[in-house]
């Protein structure tokens, strides 16, 4: 079975500030996908980011990057130039290759962004 | 865009009550899901399917059924409601592979009394 971890329950960071949520997993699977999910205060998840577990290159859209370290099986999440709107859950998310068994979530982290 | 859809954002129920939570999805996805979102436990899957008429337990499917009798359509259902599946639910569908990740829907946020 496949566990996620995010250790940080909550945390704030001043807008324009650089902030790193950080999430580990477990599994024995070698081919698989890491995701980023965004959940704000509506409440609709929406995906931040995606990481194949077979591509080294560390992925990123726009503001958002990730630190991925396979061996150490890591997989932290970098917000540059934060914005107030950036005010949300998220959670780190893990599927084997297929996909078709689910996610498994951690269990999120608040980040909070103050003017 | 892919477009996700629960058929309610709030909704009441009794004790005993039988709950049935509706999602569609439009983009022909094979895959579907239902979790369930409750504060400091994260999300867990209930139940999930790959195919029309197919499903599969999730981690939590104790007092949940699931139905699909068509491809974009995936149906929770709780036999007999009780207190404690008061919560969130998400609906979410993929392709296949599920390297794109799920795509959400709004949730519904059930409350049975």
């Amino acid at each position: 079975a496949q566990t996620v971890t995010q250790s940080q329950p909550e945390m704030s960071v001043q807008e324009a500030e650089t902030v790193t949520l950080s999430c580990t997993y477990d599994t024995s699977e070698n081919n698989y996908y890491l995701f980023w999910y965004k959940q704000p205060p509506s409440r609709q998840m929406i995906l931040v980011i995606r990481q194949e577990a077979y591509k080294q290159q560390n992925a990123t859209e726009n503001r958002f990057s990730v630190n991925f370290q396979k061996a150490a099986k890591s997989f932290s999440l970098k917000i540059s130039d934060s914005q107030l709107g950036d005010t949300a859950m998220y959670f780190c998310a893990f599927t084997v290759w297929g996909g078709a068994d689910g996610l498994t979530f951690g269990k999120g982290t608040h980040l909070i962004i103050q003017p | 865009d892919v477009k996700v859809t629960q058929s309610s954002r709030y909704l009441v129920k009794r004790t005993g009550e039988k709950v049935f939570l509706e999602c569609v999805q439009d983009m022909d996805h094979e895959n579907m899901f239902w979790y369930r979102q409750d504060p400091g436990l994260g999300l867990r899957l209930i139940y999930f399917s790959y195919d029309v008429k197919m499903k599969e337990k999730g981690d939590i499917p104790e007092g949940y059924s699931v139905s699909r009798e068509k491809k974009e359509r995936f149906s929770l259902i709780l036999e007999s409601a009780s207190t404690n599946q008061t919560s969130m639910y998400l609906c979410a569908s993929s392709w296949t592979s599920g390297r794109s990740g799920q795509y959400f829907g709004p949730g519904t946020r059930l409350t049975v009394t």
